[in-house]
């Protein structure tokens, strides 16, 4: 199966920061990848899907690039409320789904 | 706007079965462009995929996690717009939160959520 790995497992952050979070996965998995965001309590929210088609609704100071086996989330001016975990998921060998190991952000 | 709503108890003893049913409103769980799927979260780890069921009633388990094997069972009542969720001989390490989610077949991607239920198995 393939394995997702996320780095940094952790990040610190200030509001209006650009930061990035990088997701490899153990196989060239295309553009199948998706990117999720969890807060506290709370079920996680699709970000983007396809790697870099953002989800309705979703704000535009976020983006994903990458394909093949290196994968990148990007959030272009840091707010409050961004400040979460987020987590990559492989989808192009399925089942099962693999998540990568999440990448929490925090405020600096 | 669909909603998803998982249901049962948050409490299930060493051995026994865990069960647990997600409601979907706002959308058919018979339309053929999803998936439905159970994921689970244990506290401070990432999402674990359990597996998913198709509204023809195809059905797919995590083969490659030996935890599982042969304990899951996923069903769907489409009359009810519900599926379902049967894990048996359960111990402390199936203490997680649980998510049932829908997951769109052209880029499996997990859309649309519910809110997440805790089971705590403990005697």
């Amino acid at each position: 199966d393939i394995q997702m790995t996320q780095s940094p497992s952790s990040l610190s952050a200030s509001v209006g920061d650009r930061v990035s979070i990088t997701c490899r996965a153990s196989q060239s998995i295309d553009n199948y990848l998706n990117w999720y965001q969890q807060k506290p309590g709370k079920a996680p929210k699709l970000l983007i899907f396809a790697a870099s088609s953002l989800q309705s609704g979703v704000p535009s100071r976020f983006s994903g690039s990458g394909s093949g086996t290196e994968f990148t989330l990007t959030i272009s001016s840091l707010r409050a409320e961004d400040f979460a975990t987020y987590y990559c998921q492989q989808a192009l060998s399925t089942p099962p789904y693999s998540f990568g190991q999440g990448t929490k952000l925090e405020i600096k | 706007q669909v909603q998803l709503q998982e249901s049962g108890p948050g409490l299930v003893k060493p051995s026994q079965t865990l069960s647990l049913t997600c409601t979907v409103s706002g959308g058919s769980i018979s339309s053929g462009d999803y998936y439905w799927s159970w994921l689970r979260q244990p506290a401070g780890k990432t999402l674990e995929w359990i597996g998913r069921v198709y509204s023809r009633g195809d059905i797919n388990y995590n083969k490659n996690n030996p935890s599982f094997k042969s304990r899951v069972t996923i069903s769907v009542d489409t009359s009810k717009n519900q599926f379902s969720l049967k894990l048996t001989s359960v111990t402390a390490a199936d203490t997680a939160i649980y998510y049932c989610a829908r997951v769109g077949t052209s880029w499996e991607d997990f859309d649309y959520w519910g809110q997440g239920i805790l089971v705590t198995v403990s005697s």
